[in-house]
């Protein structure tokens, strides 16, 4: 089946630093990408979406690209704050019969940024 | 718009009870979604409605059961609860069409005792 896979965290940088996370996918067809975010005791909040390749989702300074040819949805951003501490996911859009669909969600980055 | 809402956001149970949760989703939205996220396996997809249907089902007991109303409001229940569904249960909404991104609500924290 689908599948995603992000890089192992925790990830902790000092503030203004360039932050990378790495995400890689397994699918059939055509998924669409996505980059959830969540602060401690709080739900997912969509960070931004690719709905096709080379599609660039981008949101609060966050980038990503959608890159078929290396099944990637690396998550970037030039300088980060103290506030994007929080655990970041990358999502597929799996599609089944009926039009039914899920959610597949990588294992989630701890992201700590420091002053 | 007001976001999805979930009610209750935490809640305490002992093994052997069953438990509802409840989800309302953004106004105009007819799908629900369903997600279970524990420290262990991660975010887990439970089960999808759309338009009172149950479209997509993950792999969960038959324990794990839900509902769709006619105003797009679900609940889902567990019964005979175990420890192991201690967890952070997650719903989300979108319109059922289009570019597959859902909305989720902050989550009703279930522990089991």
């Amino acid at each position: 089946g689908n599948s995603v896979t992000q890089m192992e965290g925790p990830v902790t940088l000092s503030e203004e630093a360039f932050l990378t996370i790495n995400c890689t996918y397994t699918a059939t067809g055509y998924p669409s990408l996505f980059w959830y975010v969540q602060y401690p005791g709080e739900g997912l909040q969509l960070l931004l979406k690719a709905t096709k390749a080379d599609d660039k989702g981008s949101n609060k300074g966050f980038e990503a690209t959608y890159r078929k040819e290396t099944t990637s949805f690396h998550l970037e951003k030039g300088s980060v704050q103290v506030s994007d501490s929080a655990v970041y996911f990358c999502a597929l859009s799996d599609w089944g019969i009926q039009g039914a669909q899920k959610l597949v969600f990588g294992q989630g980055t701890r992201l700590t940024i420091n002053p | 718009k007001a976001g999805v809402t979930q009610t209750p956001r935490y809640l305490i149970k002992t093994r052997g009870q069953q438990v509802t949760l409840s989800c309302s989703p953004i106004s105009g939205h007819r799908s629900v979604s369903w997600y279970q996220q524990t420290p262990g396996q991660g975010l887990q997809f439970l089960f999808e409605y759309f338009s009172e249907t149950q479209r997509n089902k993950g792999n969960f007991p038959g324990r794990f059961s839900g509902r769709q109303f006619s105003n797009s409001r679900s609940e889902m229940n567990v019964s005979t609860l175990e420890l192991g569904d201690s967890a952070l249960y997650l719903c989300a909404s979108s319109p059922g069409t289009g570019g597959g991104e859902q909305y989720f609500g902050p989550g009703t924290r279930l522990t089991v005792t």
